[in-house]
């Protein structure tokens, strides 16, 4: 079992509609949550981060973590073609833990 | 504010050589990460260094190496490169990696070392 799971995509969604992503981590112990958003031949970029259970806003971005089922997920309200990317989801353990990224899913904004 | 800076930016390799990539990172940055990047694997974490000293290391054979200067600047070594070295080599520094702060380890990477090994 991986330790950070995300669905390959890629997800098409018409511009102006929701999108959602999904991740899904196997250790429980794991602390802190990332989303990276990566542009093609572009190096990751932080877009969000939570640590506790719940919903978390940040302009058009919604991440939701829910530490007993071990899932995080992130909303993209009102979707643009510029969202177009591979979004990384990425666990954080604490302590001297190495940060561990899933394998991104590719979204794709249709205009 | 710079960010994390990484050179050579590209790089073409043949078989058995071996090639150094170096990182800085943003300034105040203790912590540096080195993550291998491919299509097929995504983001694998190679090694982590905090302070000069190697805190984790990735599942990687011994043919990767890095080190940290006192400046906090970073490099990393691939000697007898292989094919299925080719690969974006990214760097990311954090502000610190502290047992206390567990939200502290963002990381922020650089624009990457692409490697090519014919």
């Amino acid at each position: 079992q991986k330790e950070v799971e995300q669905n390959s995509g890629p997800l098409s969604v018409p511009e102006g509609a929701i999108a959602s992503l999904n991740c899904t981590y196997s250790d429980r112990v794991s602390q802190s949550f990332f989303w990276y958003r990566q542009y093609s031949g572009k190096s990751p970029e932080l877009i969000m981060s939570i640590y506790s259970n719940g919903d978390k806003e940040d302009g058009r971005f919604t991440a939701q973590l829910n530490k007993a089922s071990q899932y995080v997920s992130l909303l993209i309200r009102d979707s643009q073609p510029s969202d177009s990317a591979t979004y990384l989801c990425a666990v954080f353990k604490g302590g001297y833990q190495k940060v561990t990224f899933g394998t991104g899913t590719k979204l794709q904004v249709i205009p | 504010k710079a960010g994390v800076t990484q050179t050579p930016r590209y790089l073409i390799k043949t078989r058995g050589q071996q090639v150094t990539l170096s990182c800085s990172p943003i300034s105040g940055h203790r912590s540096v990460s080195w993550y291998q990047q491919t299509p097929g694997q995504g983001l694998q974490f190679l090694f982590e260094y905090f302070s000069e000293t190697q805190r984790n290391k990735g599942n990687f054979p011994g043919r990767f190496s890095g080190r940290q200067f006192s400046n906090s600047r970073s490099e990393m070594n691939v000697s007898t490169l292989e094919l299925g070295d080719s690969a974006l080599y990214l760097c990311a520094s954090s502000l610190v990696w502290d047992p206390g702060h567990s939200g502290a380890n963002v990381l922020t990477f650089g624009a990457g070392s692409r490697l090519t090994v014919l």
